[in-house]
């Protein structure tokens, strides 16, 4: 299994401009989420999925959206890039009622 | 999900064993305690977790105290890749949750 990958590793992009960061897992896991990791800070939760189909907001989900049309694939959507978007963002899979959460390697964006 | 306190920082000598706290004091009785760690600039790590009874992995020891309103992580023999950020979390255990982290622990081991 390759668990739980993001692409890219890293992206910078302007003010305005959008982008997908994709999230992929081979787990079979119904749980997929998203973070962002500020410089020193601790992980918050953009948004979250129990399954295909279903979201969910989670603490901080302005400016960001999110589909689940497969149990693979969490894909998080900028609209409309801006500084305070500059982070790095992990994307996480699990089951319902799960022991752990796996964690993907992270993406690091940078917002000009 | 109940909100968790621990220390900004701890450091912890090399071969020593590093026992990190966190306050839940308002945990319900359907809630865990999960230990995740984060090192350097990797996705979180997940450690122990556990409801009532105290926990033993190939990592570490999670011991949850009677009242269940604090428990400390304990790395029997730290070394200094266990440097990292350890955060404690409480939630339940069932479909629909979704897992808040705070700031955690920033444990120094130090040769």
């Amino acid at each position: 299994n390759a668990g739980v990958t993001q692409t890219p590793k890293f992206q910078v992009l302007k003010t305005g401009q959008s982008m997908t960061l994709q999230c992929a897992q081979d787990m079979n896991h119904e749980y997929m989420s998203w973070y962002r990791q500020d410089p020193g800070m601790g992980l918050r939760l953009i948004h979250y999925s129990v399954g295909a189909g279903i979201t969910d907001q989670g603490e901080v989900p302005n400016g960001y959206n999110v589909s689940r049309s497969t149990t693979e694939d969490f894909p998080l959507r900028l609209l409309s890039a801006a500084p305070s978007q500059t982070s790095v963002y992990f994307c996480a899979s699990s089951p319902l009622s799960p022991e752990t959460q796996y964690f993907g390697p992270g993406t690091r964006l940078l917002v000009l | 999900d109940a909100k968790t306190t621990q220390p900004t920082s701890m450091d912890c000598a090399e071969g020593r064993a590093a026992n990190l706290p966190c306050n839940h004091s308002t945990i319900s009785g359907n809630e865990y305690v999960y230990w995740y760690r984060q090192i350097h600039s990797q996705g979180p790590q997940y450690i122990i977790h556990g409801l009532k009874n105290n926990e033993t992995n190939e990592m570490a020891s999670l011991i949850i105290t009677e009242d269940r309103k604090s428990s400390t992580l304990i790395l029997p023999h730290a070394t200094l890749r266990d440097t990292a950020v350890y955060y404690c979390i409480v939630r339940v255990n069932t479909g629909g949750f979704k897992t808040i982290f705070g700031a955690g622990t920033r444990l120094f081991v130090k040769a």
